[in-house]
């Protein structure tokens, strides 16, 4: 495609209930990133693939969060026993190979726990 | 620790003014600073990257200024219209790490026409 796409945009879960976000990057960009982004800040790291290995996992905020990208293109955060802290809006961003672009950011998923 | 402060938290210009956004960084690995551009529901947008061997950058109306010595950088948005408005973040990284992207909190800029 010609950005990244992330799936679905809006997503209202009861706290509790598990959640599932897809992000399809941009084609050929082998690193994939996910941030969260609370209202009114700016987004904060949480994870980042090259390929199908994830390479950096230290923003998780939690062992609730989980990530992968098993063929190195679509990945899915996965969220368990949302809380309602956990709402925030999550972005995922892709970066060509190379040192000469910044990331490209999808549209992002609003998350909110009710 | 927040790595990136940015300044001021939001800003009201007129039409054909100069938009200024300050950021400073602690991390001296930082080998990246870009600035993106964020509508309401929408995704960050790249507006324009610097590295450090570069003291200064401009691409159309928008110019990033670098001082290395002093670990600042900032924005600046010339002939502003109120199409520029928009939240504008300053962010950094390293590629050593990955070239995951610490940002500032953010500078709300509003135009008026």
């Amino acid at each position: 495609g010609a950005g990244v796409s992330q799936s679905p945009r809006y997503k209202v879960a009861k706290r509790g209930q598990d959640v599932a976000l897809r992000c399809d990057p941009i084609s050929g960009h082998v690193s994939l990133f996910w941030y969260q982004q609370a209202l009114g800040q700016g987004p904060e790291f949480l994870t980042y693939f090259q390929n199908e290995a994830q390479l950096d996992k230290s923003g998780l905020p939690s062992d609730r969060f989980f990530a992968e990208r098993p063929e190195g293109s679509v990945s899915t955060l996965k969220i368990q026993r949302t809380q309602q802290e956990d709402s925030a809006v999550y972005l995922c961003a892709s970066r060509p190979p190379g040192t000469s672009q910044g990331a490209f950011f999808g549209q992002g998923t609003r998350l909110t726990v009710v | 620790q927040q790595q990136v402060k940015q300044s001021p938290q939001s800003l009201i210009v007129q039409k054909g003014g100069i938009s200024i956004i300050n950021c400073a960084y602690e991390n001296t690995a930082f080998d990246y600073f870009p600035w993106y551009q964020q509508f309401p529901g929408k995704g960050p947008a790249l507006l324009i990257a610097i590295r450090p061997d570069v003291s200064e950058k401009k691409e159309g109306r928008f110019t990033i200024s670098f001082n290395k010595s002093a670990k600042q950088f900032s924005l600046h948005i010339m002939d502003s219209q109120p199409g520029d408005s928009a939240t504008y973040f300053c962010a950094a990284s390293n590629k050593a790490a990955g070239n995951k992207l610490t940002f500032g909190g953010g500078t709300r800029v509003l135009v008026k026409p």
